[in-house]
């Protein structure tokens, strides 16, 4: 169980165009999403909160008009990076916490390799 | 303000070695405590957690982890390390945010290398 997926695994885009990740919880309902965002040979970034039904809550220095987060059901999540830079490019990694679950234990998904040429 | 450390970046080990993954936590609170595992362009695999109760857990893959709360301590051990088990490991801390709810914070994570 507690089984998250994310969609695509990965992605090349081109300068300027708008990309889109999915994450779904799979076989339980998540109230809450998180998106990471992890450098090379770096740790997990957090970028934002993201709760069903309500606007996600971003970290500081993250740019939430080009980290767009919906979370329009217990099972989906979506982030679109708008206006895609090659600076964008990065590996993001989401997250579901079990509803009414409160030690914030997180199930992962694989993750999407996003590369903005 | 919470932090999590992982003091060694790199471990290289011989297959079948003991090893000990080192994370060291700050926190004036009661804490929650996990481990992670990452392979290569995969995302993370919960190995083990401490909530409460017994401060020694026990995990998949025959890790391990003592939670020290004198030390504020979390070390990761495995008797005898696979080739299998190269991957990057990340200690995570879960504490309350003002305004509800909790957070988590990963450390910078350990490279654990198995060599023949």
């Amino acid at each position: 169980g507690a089984v998250v997926s994310q969609h695509p695994s990965r992605v090349i885009c081109k300068s300027g165009t708008s990309v889109k990740i999915e994450c779904r919880s799979l076989d339980f309902q998540a109230t809450t999403m998180f998106w990471y965002r992890q450098f090379p040979k770096k740790s997990l970034m957090l970028m934002a909160t993201s709760n069903e039904g309500s606007k996600a809550t971003y970290e500081q220095g993250v740019e939430k008009d080009k980290f767009l987060i919906n979370h329009a059901s217990l099972t989906l999540s979506t982030l679109t990076v708008t206006s895609a830079h090659p600076e964008d490019s990065s590996f993001y990694i989401c997250s579901a916490r079990l509803k009414r679950e409160k030690y914030n234990e997180q199930f992962f998904g694989p993750g999407t390799r996003l590369t903005v040429l | 303000a919470q932090s999590v450390t992982q003091l060694d970046s790199q471990v290289p080990v011989f297959e079948e070695a003991p090893v000990e993954l080192r994370c060291n936590y700050s926190s004036s609170v009661s804490v929650y405590l996990f481990w992670y595992v990452q392979y290569p362009n995969q995302g993370l695999q919960l190995l083990l957690k401490y909530l409460s109760g017994s401060t020694l857990v026990k995990g998949i893959n025959g890790f391990e982890a003592e939670f020290n709360k004198s030390q504020t301590s979390f070390h990761l051990r495995k008797p005898s390390v696979h080739i299998s088990d190269t991957a990057e490991y990340f200690c995570a801390v879960s504490l309350p945010v003002p305004g509800g709810g909790n957070k988590l914070t990963f450390g910078t994570g350990t490279q654990l290398k198995v060599e023949l």
